[in-house]
């Protein structure tokens, strides 16, 4: 079983949907972050977690440190949102291990 | 700032020949990661660098993969030699210091090994 969960593997919306990606992690972490991968292979980090919510434009990112549990959501989708959005844990101060990702796609 | 700069981009070599990845982080970070990503095993850690020493290379899957970090500016990842299983993409990402908030990442090296 992979320490770091990601649901669903595949995603397809359209428009203007409401978005939301989950992750599920089995060990014990410093802190959660979401990245973006768009089709040109580029990484970009979208945040940063250890407790709580985060809010970036029509990006939302929670996180239950209990459940060991965090969602990123997306309003308002959009075309251009289509992407591999990749939940990743900080173990310890620096390392990051990754879940297989989330491919969304947006239809217009 | 120009950004984490990776090269090659792409990468085509025969089994057997030695590959070098280059990598260049952001200026003033002080910790620089390697990862590979690969369809079956998604993105995986190889080895990070604080100030230029290596700290984890747990990851480093064979000792025919080696990677140094000579200064702040410059870091290598090596393959020798090289094999079909080693085709992937090569990320290099920078962090200011190891209590960081947002990883930069690099475009990424696409390799491929025939």
């Amino acid at each position: 079983k992979n320490e770091v969960e990601q649901s669903p593997q595949n995603l397809t919306a359209q428009e203007g949907e409401f978005i939301t990606i989950n992750c599920s992690y089995s060990v014990g972490i410093s802190a959660l972050h979401w990245l973006q991968q768009h089709p040109g292979g580029g990484i970009v980090s979208l945040f940063m977690l250890s407790s709580g919510k985060k809010k970036h434009g029509r990006l939302i990112a929670t996180i239950n440190i209990q459940e060991k549990h965090s969602s990123l959501h997306i309003t308002a989708s959009h075309p251009r949102d289509s992407a591999v959005y990749i939940c990743a844990v900080k173990q310890g101060a620096q390392k990051l291990v990754f879940g297989q990702g989330t491919r969304l796609t947006i239809n217009p | 700032d120009a950004g984490v700069i990776q090269s090659p981009r792409h990468e085509v070599t025969e089994m057997g020949q030695e590959v070098t990845l280059r990598c260049k982080p952001i200026s003033g970070h002080n910790s620089l990661f390697w990862y590979r990503q690969t369809m079956m095993r998604g993105l995986e850690l190889l080895i990070y660098f604080n100030n230029n020493v290596p700290i984890d290379d747990s990851g480093m899957p064979e000792d025919r993969f080696s990677a140094k970090m000579p200064n702040a500016s410059f870091s290598t990842l090596k393959i020798q030699p090289s094999e079909p299983r080693d085709s992937a993409v090569y990320f290099c990402a920078s962090t200011p210091g190891p209590a960081y908030t947002e990883a930069f990442f690099g475009q990424g090296t696409r390799l491929t090994v025939v």
